[in-house]
């Protein structure tokens, strides 16, 4: 069965300074991994995803992330933050062939001026 | 723009009155999906359907239910609703599953159920 473990749940950066998210997945199969960012009382937007090919992805805000297939691992960095990117970060896989997504505790970013 | 529409944003209801959430979308997308989300915890799956097909999650409580009269709209039904069942409820929709960029989901504002 598929899994994704994010490493801290609250994940506290200075204005300015880099951002890394971390995200583990477990998945028998070649994953579709995401990233979706969620701000207070809204649903879900995606930052970005990989599927194949490329194995550094780059999403809207300045993020990017880099699929590591010798350690399972898909973090999500950007390198300098900025206030507007406090919200909640979640993580998921694709589970196979259902199109359902397997999400990641979530982890909250603070940036602190 | 295409999009996905969740209406009312906030719903109050008392304990045990039926409420209906809904959800419709402009991306002419074939699945549609029911998420309920508590406080700083991940979107739990409800149910989806695939066109007409309905799939439920095993855990997922007799109390909720769901309609899609058609592509564009699809409904969840609270028959009574406890105080646990305060949460967000997310829509989210996508292509169908199987193609290499067919799995991403495309989310709605949610809906805030705050029951008294």
């Amino acid at each position: 069965a598929q899994s994704v473990t994010q490493l801290g749940s609250h994940v506290s950066v200075s204005e300015g300074a880099l951002v890394l998210l971390r995200c583990n997945y477990s998945s028998s199969v070649p994953p579709y991994l995401f990233w979706y960012v969620q701000y207070p009382n809204q649903g879900l937007q995606l930052l970005l995803k990989y599927t194949t090919g490329a194995t550094l992805v780059k999403g809207i805000n300045g993020f990017e992330a880099e699929f590591k297939k010798s350690e399972t691992s898909f973090h999500l960095t950007k390198p300098s933050a900025h206030m507007s990117d406090a919200a909640e970060y979640f993580c998921a896989v694709s589970e196979g062939n259902t199109g359902k997504l397997i999400f990641g505790q979530g982890t909250t970013l603070q940036v602190k001026p | 723009d295409a999009m996905v529409i969740q209406n009312p944003r906030y719903q109050v209801t008392q304990f045990g009155k039926p409420v209906t959430l809904s959800c419709s979308q402009t991306l002419n997308h074939n699945v549609m999906y029911w998420y309920q989300q508590k406080s700083s915890q991940a979107p739990k799956l409800l149910f989806h359907y695939y066109d007409k097909d309905f799939n439920n999650e095993a855990d997922t409580p007799d109390n909720f239910q769901s309609r899609r009269p058609n592509t564009s709209f699809c409904f969840l039904d609270i028959r009574s609703p406890g105080l646990g069942d305060a949460a967000m409820y997310l829509c989210a929709t996508s292509r169908p599953p199987g193609g290499t960029a067919y799995n991403e989901q495309f989310f709605g504002p949610g809906t805030r159920l705050t029951v008294l």
